[in-house]
């Protein structure tokens, strides 16, 4: 059973096109992240969500949104891709955590590869 | 930004060797969390050490924190070709929000 999964596992697009990736977790988590991991594999946070809050990365262009339709799905949503998009995209999961705690293990999907042309 | 930073960037040594791996940090953490990626893979989790620890051993990892140099080392021992991996070194702290914060990485190779 895969805990997070992420569809698609490589998309290719063009510029200035919308396309959008899914992301399921059966692990009963309350809170999920998106992550983009660059060409030389450092991870920034882009949004973090949970059912009380979405937390936003400021330097995230407006572009990107995610959109959670239940407590198992967090789905992102990217507008007029651009070049620099061009990036791997990590979906994780983690219980909840507690004031001034932080979460403690993160499950990761296995990645989406996009490529913008 | 970019809390913290992972040295070696590269590191190859043969099997059977222990490989050591440091991350270094720049403000006050709650936590400090190492993860491995394999190529082409998602994250997984190793070992999270909170910053009232200073020691914490899986199998044959051990993480060590010292909270004065804002230092983390990740001590694996008796390395395998399996352990050929990327190693990331993530922090959480208040002026994140809690959020995982990453170094850069460590790339390891273990030569059999």
């Amino acid at each position: 059973d895969t805990a997070v999964s992420q569809t698609p596992k490589y998309l290719v697009t063009q510029m200035g096109n919308d396309k959008s990736i899914k992301c399921e977790q059966n692990l009963g988590h309350d809170t999920m992240y998106w992550y983009k991991q660059d060409s030389k594999k450092f991870l920034k946070i882009m949004f973090s969500y949970n059912n009380k809050e979405l937390i936003i990365n400021e330097t995230v262009p407006n572009r990107f949104s995610p959109k959670s339709p239940d407590k198992a799905h967090l789905n992102l949503h990217i507008n007029s891709l651009e070049l620099g998009d061009s990036a791997v995209y990590f979906c994780a999961s983690s219980q909840d955590w507690s004031v001034g705690q932080g979460p403690d293990e993160q499950f990761f999907g296995p990645g989406t590869r996009l490529t913008v042309l | 930004s970019q809390q913290g930073e992972e040295d070696p960037q590269a590191l190859s040594i043969q099997e059977g060797e222990n490989a050591t791996m440091n991350c270094s940090y720049k403000t006050s953490i709650n936590n400090l969390q190492w993860y491995r990626q394999n190529s082409g893979r998602g994250l997984v989790h190793l070992i999270l050490i909170r910053s009232n620890e200073r020691e914490k051993h899986s199998g044959r990892l051990r993480v060590t924190l010292d909270t004065s140099k804002k230092s983390s080392s990740l001590l694996i021992t008796a390395s395998r070709a399996a352990d050929t991996a990327s190693y990331f070194c993530a922090t959480t702290a208040l002026y994140s929000n809690y959020q995982l914060i990453w170094g850069a990485g460590t790339k390891l190779i273990i030569k059999p």
